[in-house]
């Protein structure tokens, strides 16, 4: 049974370019959440979505940052105009059911994508 | 807002001893879920153990056990048995039972000498 997909593993992006990072849940689970993990800190949420869906993004910056969960196909978090704070590991997560549905079910993470800004 | 807090950015242990990874929380909530999860270099995040906190008893996974004081908010790792592959980050990491995001702690630094 394969685990939550991310790629790439590594991406390279210039001040002002745009990342788009790739999440692909566990099979069987709809609901994927973002992570950052900045070097040296724990990770940070970002936002929580279920297919076509966002039902929490308090974590994400207002500017710059989107993540869509469509019908078909990945997680996709873009950052649009990269700038060299944005350098960090981004994580996703992704779990059968709702967190908010008072599950113990755990978070199942990818290996992360290292986003780093020149 | 909740907040974990991990007081030791790093600890030791010889190989085969035993070490404990403290972790306290803030929350005003009574339902709630305690997790630890290890990074290892790679970067993976496993998870290794889970708590609920309705349960007194305390989590037990072969060489991991937790010992959870609800009253005092702490929520420490025992790794017994400490083997060169525990080397790692270990991430305590809370979630609201109604809520759906993790809060993590800064980290400890695992090291295992041989």
């Amino acid at each position: 049974n394969a685990g939550v997909m991310q790629n790439p593993r590594h991406l390279v992006r210039r001040r002002g370019q745009e990342a788009r990072l790739r999440c692909s849940p566990m099979k069987g689970h709809s609901h994927v959440y973002w992570y950052r993990q900045l070097p040296e800190e724990g990770l940070k949420f970002m936002v929580y979505l279920q297919k076509e869906n966002i039902i929490d993004e308090s974590g994400m910056p207002k500017e710059r940052f989107s993540a869509e969960f469509p019908k078909e196909g990945p997680s996709i978090l873009r950052i649009q105009q990269v700038v060299r704070g944005d350098s960090a590991a981004y994580f996703c997560a992704s779990s059968p059911q709702g967190a908010g549905t008072y599950s113990n079910q755990p978070q199942h993470f990818g290996d992360g994508t290292r986003l780093s800004i020149l | 807002a909740q907040t974990v807090t991990q007081s030791q950015p790093e600890m030791s242990v010889q190989e085969a001893e035993t070490v404990t990874l403290s972790c306290t929380y803030d929350t005003s909530e009574s339902d709630y879920y305690l997790f630890w999860y290890k990074q290892p270099p790679s970067r993976q995040m496993i998870l290794v153990i889970r708590q609920e906190a309705y349960k007194q008893q305390n989590a037990t996974e072969n060489r991991f056990s937790v010992n959870f004081q609800k009253a005092a908010k702490s929520f420490s790792l025992k790794i017994s048995d400490s083997q060169l592959g525990d080397a790692a980050m270990y991430f305590c990491a809370y979630r609201s039972a109604g809520g759906n995001k993790l809060v993590f702690g800064a980290g400890t630094i695992l090291r295992v000498k041989s």
